[in-house]
């Protein structure tokens, strides 16, 4: 069973510019998470969707991030524009749906920005 | 709200020695407790959990078990090897609204030396 991917695997941007992640989840996963996990800390939820709905996007900047996972499988988050503190590693993970606890994780982005 | 406290790291072990990683919650209702494990480059992978109170969760040698009435979850392997370098992350779930979140702590660096 192939498990979660993502791309780019890094990436380094300059303030004020925009970038985008791309996560597909292992199949037949219903629910997907991004984390933004900053060096030395623990992952950090972002957002969850539900198929193609999102359930929690409460920790989600919205002024400058987005994500959308409109075919209910694989999904895009964007930064736009992106600052310094965005530097970070963002995590995707899948789970089977929202009631099962385990969650399965892609390697991540890693993100500098200077 | 939920939040995971561990034993700040880094730790440092020869081969063979005994480990122990200190892990405490606060929590509403009754989450269930995991451990998951970063190897450098790589995304999170569970390696063991416990879902309710007096559940031990084993995995490779490694082992935890749910204490309630000290809302903890210390992490322990009874011969560490070289290749468990890695960091290590307790977490929570617990229902927030209609999905489950995990809460993870900061994470424990281990280096294991020959």
């Amino acid at each position: 069973e192939a498990g979660v991917a993502q791309s780019p695997r890094y990436k380094i941007i300059e303030k004020r510019q925009s970038v985008a992640f791309w996560c597909n989840p292992i199949s037949g996963h219903a629910t997907l998470y991004w984390y933004q996990q900053i060096l030395g800390q623990g992952p950090k939820l972002l957002i969850q969707f539900q198929n193609n709905g999102v359930v929690d996007d409460s920790q989600l900047p919205k002024d400058r991030f987005s994500a959308e996972r409109l075919k209910g499988v694989d999904s895009t988050l964007k930064i736009q524009p992106a600052k310094l503190e965005d530097s970070a590693v963002y995590l995707c993970a899948s789970s089977v749906n929202r009631d099962r606890n385990e969650q399965f994780f892609g390697p991540g982005t890693r993100l500098t920005v200077l | 709200g939920n939040s995971v406290t561990q034993m700040e790291g880094p730790v440092t072990l020869s081969e063979e020695a005994f480990l122990t990683i200190n892990c405490t919650y606060t929590a509403t209702g009754y989450p269930s407790l995991f451990w998951y494990v970063q190897y450098p480059g790589e995304g999170l992978q569970l390696l063991l959990k416990a879902t309710k109170a007096d559940d031990k969760g084993s995995n490779k040698g490694f082992e935890a078990t749910y204490r309630k009435e000290t809302t903890s979850f210390h992490l322990e392997k009874g011969s560490v090897q070289v290749s468990d370098s890695a960091v290590y992350f307790c977490a929570l779930s617990d229902r927030d609204g209609s999905a489950r979140q995990l809460t993870f702590g900061s994470g424990t660096q281990l280096t294991v030396l020959p």
